[in-house]
């Protein structure tokens, strides 16, 4: 129980265009769900906190335009990066707030933007 | 804020030997949860072990088990003999019992198993 997906798991884009990353819970409804952003070698950083059927709300320094997250369903949130550049290439990981007060991972997306 | 501090960026272990992880971590709050999570090389983030702040008892997972000291706010991992499998990227996480859920994280230990 309690397994997060994320779709995709890599992704290349040319700078300037807009990279949609899916993150859905496959057994358990999520009414949140987090966006982390992990760098080479560190640790996870918090990018927005997605409630279902409410606006994200984004950590300091997280530019809301540029990093849209639609939360439409219990099972499912999106981070849009949008008008990407190289500095946007990173590893992004979804996670979801499951059974007992446990946050569940996805597998993370590879995003190299060119 | 509440803060999270792993002291030690990497350690290592021979195989079917014990090694410990530590954690420390700052809060004003009496509730709350702490985790550890592992990343192996795949990057995927797997829950190790949850304790419950107002649980005295030691949560213990198999071969993995804390040893959380409250009052020194201490939160230390212990994994009982290694396995090669063990080896990845472990993190201290800590979340307040209510508000925003999220969890604030520490730098995190490499952790190497020697055959």
């Amino acid at each position: 129980g309690a397994v997060v997906s994320q779709h995709p798991s890599w992704v290349i884009c040319k700078s300037g265009t807009s990279v949609k990353i899916e993150c859905r819970s496959l057994d358990f409804q999520a009414t949140t769900m987090f966006w982390y952003r992990q760098f080479p070698k560190q640790s996870l950083m918090l990018m927005a906190t997605s409630n279902e059927g409410s606006k994200a709300t984004y950590e300091q320094g997280v530019e809301k335009d540029k990093f849209l997250i639609n939360h439409a369903s219990l099972t499912l949130s999106t981070l849009t990066v949008t008008s990407a550049h190289p500095e946007d290439s990173s590893f992004y990981i979804c996670s979801a707030s499951g059974i007992r007060e446990t946050q569940y991972f996805g597998p993370g997306t590879r995003l190299l933007v060119l | 804020a509440q803060t999270v501090t792993q002291s030690q960026p990497e350690m290592s272990v021979q195989e079917a030997e014990t090694v410990t992880l530590s954690c420390t971590y700052d809060t004003s709050e009496s509730d709350y949860y702490l985790f550890w999570y592992k990343q192996p090389p795949s990057r995927q983030m797997i829950l190790v072990i949850r304790q419950e702040a107002y649980k005295q008892q030691n949560a213990t997972e198999n071969r993995f088990s804390v040893n959380f000291q409250k009052a020194a706010k201490s939160f230390s991992l212990k994994i009982s003999d290694s396995q090669l499998g063990d080896a990845a990227m472990y993190f201290c996480a800590y979340r307040s019992a209510g508000g925003a859920q999220k969890l604030v994280f520490g730098q995190g230990t490499r952790l190497t198993i020697n055959p």
